[in-house]
């Protein structure tokens, strides 16, 4: 089957780093993507990493190993408005995501 | 750019009444249109994909009769939850995909704001 594991929840300090990581095992691969969920909203994309190494977009970084199956969204400068739920999402053979729970944030003054 | 909109964004109806959520895409052309429903605390699930002036394509357990889906246009799809019951409050959200992008956009989906449905 397949599969998309992410932590459940993680806590981190303002002002600091954190790396939320994401493995899966999926029926084909057509790219990795990373969601930005606030309480009561709807998903917001971040990025989208389809050859293996480092994507950069200002605080947030985006890491795929596609040989691993394993992706990172890495936030530095932790700012209290990073307090979010984070989606890990693979796209299949098929075309069709394949949605992980989500990593809950929470950031603590 | 690739903004979707939702309307409405709240709705409260009697059970047994019908609500249709409009999805649209504001500035781009989308021939993929999909449709989340998320309860409390759990994550998306995808109820179907919409693909413009073709039939929906269900999710397993979705009814097809019940969850009714038009893509009408390269801009607008509607869901339509007929006869409502009180099981069927959730967040719905719709999402679209770009298809004239280059390779990363053809790929992204992009979701509207969400439509949160209440039935009484």
């Amino acid at each position: 089957g397949q599969n998309i594991d992410q932590p459940t929840e993680m806590t981190a300090t303002e002002g600091a780093i954190v790396q939320i990581n994401c493995t899966y095992q999926t029926s084909g691969f057509n790219g990795l993507f990373w969601y930005q969920q606030h309480a009561g909203e709807a998903p917001t994309f971040l990025s989208y990493n389809v050859l293996d190494g480092l994507e950069e977009k200002g605080r947030f970084s985006s890491f795929l190993s596609r040989s691993k199956g394993y992706s990172y969204l890495l936030l530095k400068e932790l700012q209290m408005k990073d307090s979010a739920s984070y989606l890990c999402a693979v796209m299949d053979s098929n075309y069709q995501l394949i949605w992980g729970a989500g990593t809950k944030l929470i950031i603590k003054p | 750019g690739a903004v979707v909109s939702q309307h409405p964004s709240w709705v409260i109806c009697k059970s047994g009444t019908s609500v249709k959520i409009e999805c649209r895409s504001l500035d781009f052309q989308a021939t993929t249109m999909f449709w989340y429903r998320q309860f409390p605390k759990q994550s998306l699930m995808l109820m179907a994909t919409s693909n413009e002036g073709s039939k929906a394509t269900y999710e397993q357990g979705v009814e097809k009769d019940k969850f009714l889906i038009n893509h009408a246009s390269l801009t607008l799809s509607t869901l339509t939850v007929t006869s409502a019951h009180p099981e069927d409050s959730s967040f719905y959200i719709c999402s679209a995909r770009d298809a004239s992008g280059g390779t990363t956009t053809q790929e992204t989906q992009y979701f509207g704001p969400g439509t949160r449905l209440l039935v009484l």
